[in-house]
């Protein structure tokens, strides 16, 4: 069991590159998260998908695009790099109903652009 | 502006001593999570509180849940070495479906 998985671990980009994040989880569950952690900030979520073909924003999805290709896997694309989006970024995927609830983090991807 | 508001942001205690992190906000929470992150990794579930008024034990730490299901305290005793880490708060909103909001985050360090 793997648990949830992330590619790359480490990224760095100039300015209006774009790239994919690679997320994927083997523990069978339904809704998967993107989030974007930047010091003092905690963690902010970009979008998430509750199952398989459903993606929604979270509260800062600009500048961001996601696929949930399936139920194992959720991708969260740059289309544009800008320095803003130097962050590290964490996938999750939740065990449980809403209420009792666990999230499972993967290991992030820490990005730069320059 | 961040729906989940946690104090202190950093803390740095001897070993042995007692410290409260607090997690508050205006929204009521259908249930809040407390989630403890290693540097490079992410984070890892402690506990979930789901009643207003809940209290949960976990060896040394204790989880409060405000009776209004607006806020929550982490409360650890005798903190050890081993609790140094970046404690989170989580809460899903209430009726706003699968969407989680997480807190600032609190640093803590345990001096030996």
């Amino acid at each position: 069991n793997a648990g949830v998985t992330q590619t790359p671990k480490f990224q760095v980009l100039k300015t209006g590159q774009s790239m994919t994040l690679q997320c994927a989880q083997d523990m069978n569950h339904n809704s998967m998260y993107w989030y974007r952690q930047d010091p003092g900030m905690g963690l902010r979520l970009i979008y998430y998908s509750a199952s398989e073909g459903t993606t929604d924003k979270g509260e800062v999805p600009n500048g961001y695009n996601v696929s949930r290709l399936n139920k194992r896997e959720f991708s969260l694309r740059l289309e544009s790099a800008a320095p803003s989006q130097t962050s590290v970024y964490f996938c999750a995927s939740l065990r449980g109903t809403r209420i009792t609830n666990e999230q499972f983090f993967g290991p992030g991807t820490r990005l730069t652009v320059l | 502006t961040q729906l989940l508001e946690q104090s202190p942001q950093f803390l740095s205690i001897q070993e042995g001593e007692n410290l409260t992190v607090y997690c508050n906000s205006s929204s009521v929470f259908s249930s809040l999570q407390w989630y403890r992150q290693e540097p490079g990794e992410g984070p890892v579930l402690l506990v979930t509180v789901v009643t207003g008024g809940e209290v949960k034990k976990l060896k040394r730490l204790t989880f409060q849940f405000g009776d209004a299901r607006k806020d929550s305290s982490l409360h650890i005793t005798a903190a050890q070495p081993g609790d140094t880490g970046l404690y989170l708060c989580a809460g899903a909103e209430e009726f706003r479906g699968n969407q989680f909001y997480f807190g600032t985050g609190t640093s803590l360090t345990v001096i030996p």
